[in-house]
This record gives structure tokens, C-alpha cells and sequence, in this order.
């Protein structure tokens, strides 16, 4: 079946620090992917997607790659903010979007 | 513009009692979601709605019904409440066929002891 694994946290950084979550999933077919962020004490917001392999979506300088070969779609953003600490989730969704497949969460912590 | 509401926010129960969860959406959309997100497991979809009038199981569907009342409102009910159903439950709604993006409500958070 369907499934996402991302990696655990929580991840800690500086501000202004490089960061990627790392995001692998498996799927039966062609699913598009997603990233989904929790800010704390709210429900979770599209962050960005991509919906075929190679695709590469982007939103508030953060970007991810879809890539088949790898079955892959990491998250990265060049230089993060104290803004930016909340949990991000990796997702996918197969065809007509009626289900969504969601990985554990990666928590973020950005100190100035 | 309120998006997708939730209520309670909060509730405890105790082993045995029941209780309904509400959901509304005030964006005219198509399909709707109920979500328990556990520590450590992300969200796992309980049932969704495709379309007003229809239901189908998700991953976790055991010990939860559900109703779409009409194209806004998506309710969730525990029968008889366990331990295991401690957990915050997020309802997410979506515009139709041809899009991808949810909105999730809140949240409510459930304690069963």
C-alpha cells in the first residue's frame, strides 16, 4: 500500500542555517506530493506540491523535488527564520485525491 | 471567511460515553476528511467524503461513524469512547475533482480516560 516515511526529530538549527527534511514514499501508481506545515496549536496548511516526477514546487523559499527515481521529494530551504519552527509533514495522494497518505512529522526548532 | 470550523475544541470522556465531533465548511467544497493524528504516526485518515451524500473508510475507520449531513457539515461520532481514541482530530475539506489542496480545520483535542 500507500506510505510516506520522513525523518525524525526534531530537527534544531541556527537561524539563517541550511535545512532539509528528508521525505521517501511508496505508492502503486503516479501519486502527487506534498508538503504540509503545523504551526503550534493550528491545523496544518499546504506548504507546496508537485504533481508529476521532476516537478518542483516552491513556496516561501522553501522547494521540493519530485523525483521518481528515488522515489523522493525532500524538502529544503537555503537560510530558515525562528518563523519557520513548527512540524512539517510529507503527503502524498494517488489519482482522484480521495485519499491522502500523510509521514509522522519532522519537528523544527530555529534559534536565533 | 471562516474556512473549516471544528467543535469542540476541547472535550474529555469518560470509557463507554459517546459523542459527536462537528465540522463545517463554508467554501462550497466538494469532498471532506476526518484525520486522528497520534505522536509519532502523523495523521491517519478515519473517513472521508468524496461528494455530499457519500462516505467511505480510511485507514483507521474502527469504532467511528459518520455523517455528511449536507454539502457543509461532516460529522464524526464515537459510540462508545476508548483509551485508544485519545487523540486530536482534524476535519480537512477540498474544492473537488481537479483539486489537490485541503484545509484543515483546528482541531479537537480528545481525551477518553
Amino acid at each position: 500500500g500507500d506510505s510516506v516515511t520522513q525523518m525524525e526529530g526534531p530537527v534544531t538549527l541556527s537561524e539563517e542555517a541550511f535545512l532539509t527534511i528528508n521525505c521517501t514514499y511508496t505508492a502503486t501508481g503516479y501519486p502527487s506530493l506534498f508538503w504540509y506545515v503545523q504551526y503550534p496549536g493550528e491545523g496544518l496548511q499546504l506548504l507546496l506540491k508537485a504533481t508529476k516526477a521532476d516537478d518542483k514546487g516552491s513556496n516561501k523559499g522553501f522547494e521540493a523535488t519530485y523525483r521518481k527515481e528515488t522515489t523522493s521529494f525532500h524538502l529544503e530551504k537555503g537560510s530558515v527564520q525562528v518563523s519557520d519552527s513548527a512540524v512539517y509533514f510529507c503527503a502524498l495522494s494517488e489519482y482522484n485525491f480521495n485519499k491522502f497518505y500523510f509521514g509522522s512529522g519532522t519537528k523544527l526548532n530555529v534559534k536565533p | 471567511n471562516a474556512g473549516v470550523t471544528q467543535t469542540p475544541k476541547f472535550q474529555v470522556l469518560k470509557t463507554g460515553q459517546s459523542m459527536t465531533l462537528q465540522c463545517a465548511q463554508d467554501m462550497n467544497h466538494n469532498s471532506m476528511y476526518w484525520y486522528r493524528q497520534d505522536p509519532g504516526m502523523g495523521l491517519r485518515l478515519i473517513y472521508y467524503s468524496a461528494s455530499e451524500g457519500t462516505t467511505d473508510k480510511g485507514e483507521v475507520p474502527n469504532g467511528y461513524n459518520v455523517s455528511r449531513l449536507n454539502k457543509r457539515e461532516f460529522s464524526l461520532r464515537l459510540e462508545s469512547a476508548a483509551p485508544s481514541q485519545t487523540s486530536v482530530y482534524f476535519c480537512a475539506s477540498r474544492e473537488g475533482p481537479l483539486s489537490s489542496e485541503q484545509y484543515f480545520g483546528p482541531g479537537t483535542r480528545l481525551t477518553v480516560t
